[in-house]
């Protein structure tokens, strides 16, 4: 089973930091990664696929990269809305397994 | 407008059977995959296992295997998770998602809102 292993765990910024996440992979799953935002008591939402490519209605200042093993996701201007939980998550086969998640929270 | 309605919120006993249902609207429910996640208590996602509704084919995660049923009816575009014996430590969230891609690999696009869990003797 492919595990995911999400950083940091918590995430402490202001509003207008530029912040990063980090997602890795145990073994090779191309561009087949996910992020998701999930805020408290709400269903997850997704904000990338296929690494890179953001969903339509996603602001423009959420971007993914990475392939392989190693993944990003860079908020490059944080507003009020983007405190909330990030997820990254493969789906290289037919499972998806997720990262552990991390808090962006405000510092 | 496409869609995921999940069924409401359980309250169960340890032993007992639940069946939780989630139903798509507004796109070809039968040639999507369906997933479904749990979130235990202040917990992240967790994936459970994939459906496709066309042909009930079925996939688990192997933490999963064996602890639950995935099924699906696609006369009412309706995906299952079932319980046959509950135990607490299934208090959870569990929610379903559409696969983005009718085929090959994809994330998950649409979500449904959740069915919360309780499991408590």
């Amino acid at each position: 089973d492919i595990q995911m292993t999400q950083s940091p765990s918590t995430l402490s910024a202001s509003v207008g930091d530029s912040v990063t996440i980090t997602c890795r992979a145990s073994q090779n799953i191309n561009s087949w990664l996910a992020w998701y935002q999930q805020k408290s008591g709400k269903a997850p939402k997704l904000l990338i696929s296929r690494a890179s490519s953001l969903e339509s209605g996603v602001p423009s200042r959420f971007s993914g990269s990475g392939s392989g093993t190693e993944f990003t996701l860079t908020i490059s201007s944080l507003q009020p809305d983007d405190f909330a939980t990030y997820y990254c998550q493969q789906y290289n086969s037919y499972s998806g397994t997720f990262g552990q998640g991390t808090k962006v929270e405000i510092k | 407008e496409v869609q995921l309605v999940q069924s409401g919120a359980e309250v169960k006993k340890p032993g007992e059977s639940l069946k939780i249902s989630c139903q798509g609207s507004g796109y070809s429910f039968n040639t999507y995959w369906i997933g479904w996640v749990r979130q235990m208590p202040g917990k992240g996602l967790e994936w459970m296992g994939i459906i496709w509704p066309d042909d009930s084919d079925t996939r688990y995660s192997p933490s999963f295997q064996g602890q639950v049923t995935l099924s699906a009816d696609r006369s009412v575009s309706t995906a299952f998770l079932q319980w046959s014996s509950l135990k607490a430590s299934d208090t959870a969230v569990y929610y379903c998602a559409r696969r983005k891609a009718t085929a090959g690999r994809d994330a998950y696009d649409i979500w449904g809102q959740g069915t919360m869990v309780t499991v408590s003797s």
